[in-house]
């Protein structure tokens, strides 16, 4: 069974503070990966996409990939309250499929 | 990314009957995808629907339960069958984006299905 884990918290951080979520995965093939940020009552956004080891940064989020270890991270700098959602990893694991396998989700809480 | 809308955007049903959602996309995409998510749940994927051919589904789900069409590359539809209170839940269709990546996936703004 191809997998996707995720802490599910909440992950509480004060405001202003840098949030570290992580995420691991099974399948070791896997090439591409994807955080989605799920307010309550909403559809997942898409807020990166990594592809390569290393770092990727847009904005406030960061997105951390490393294949050996068969895990990806999402940093988000400069927490707001705004930012309090699931965020959700997910992962293509069959490129021929091309379909998302879900982690369960990180509930991020920013304290005000 | 494409634009994408949902009908219904909720709806409560009565045990055994069916209910079909659509999903429209301003643009046309090769691939579109029908996820669930249950209640305090993640997302599982369907059933994988590709213009002029059979929709592939996940292990767990079915034709007969959840059947599907893709009658052109920017609509589908996803049939809730003989329905079950276990069934409640959103369902969400999705689209790849088309510039950026081929496998990048953008979502709808989900259906929710209550189940009685």
């Amino acid at each position: 069974q191809k997998e996707v884990e995720q802490n599910s918290g909440p992950l509480s951080v004060p405001e202003g503070a840098i949030a570290s979520l992580n995420c691991t995965y099974s399948d070791r093939v896997s090439q591409s990966f994807f955080w989605y940020r799920q307010y309550s009552g909403k559809s997942p956004e898409l807020i990166m996409s990594i592809y390569s080891n290393g770092d990727k940064e847009d904005g406030r989020f960061t997105a951390q990939l490393n294949k050996a270890s068969q895990y990806v991270s999402l940093l988000i700098r400069d927490s707001q309250p705004s930012d309090s959602a699931t965020y959700l990893c997910a992962v293509v694991m069959d490129t021929g499929r091309r379909a998302l396998t879900f982690g369960s989700g990180t509930r991020l809480q920013v304290q005000p | 990314s494409a634009v994408i809308s949902q009908k219904p955007s909720r709806d409560i049903c009565q045990r055994g009957t069916s209910l079909t959602i659509q999903c429209q996309v301003d643009s046309q995409v090769t691939m579109m995808f029908w996820y669930r998510q249950q209640p305090g749940q993640s997302l599982t994927l369907i059933a994988t629907a590709n213009q002029g051919s059979e929709a592939t589904y996940e292990s767990g789900f079915v034709i007969d339960k959840f059947p599907i069409s893709r009658p052109n590359l920017t609509f589908s539809t996803l049939t809730v069958s003989n329905m079950s209170p276990e069934d409640s839940s959103i369902y969400l269709c999705s689209v790849e984006g088309s510039s950026d990546s081929t496998d990048t996936q953008y979502f709808g703004p989900g259906t929710r299905l209550t189940v009685l």
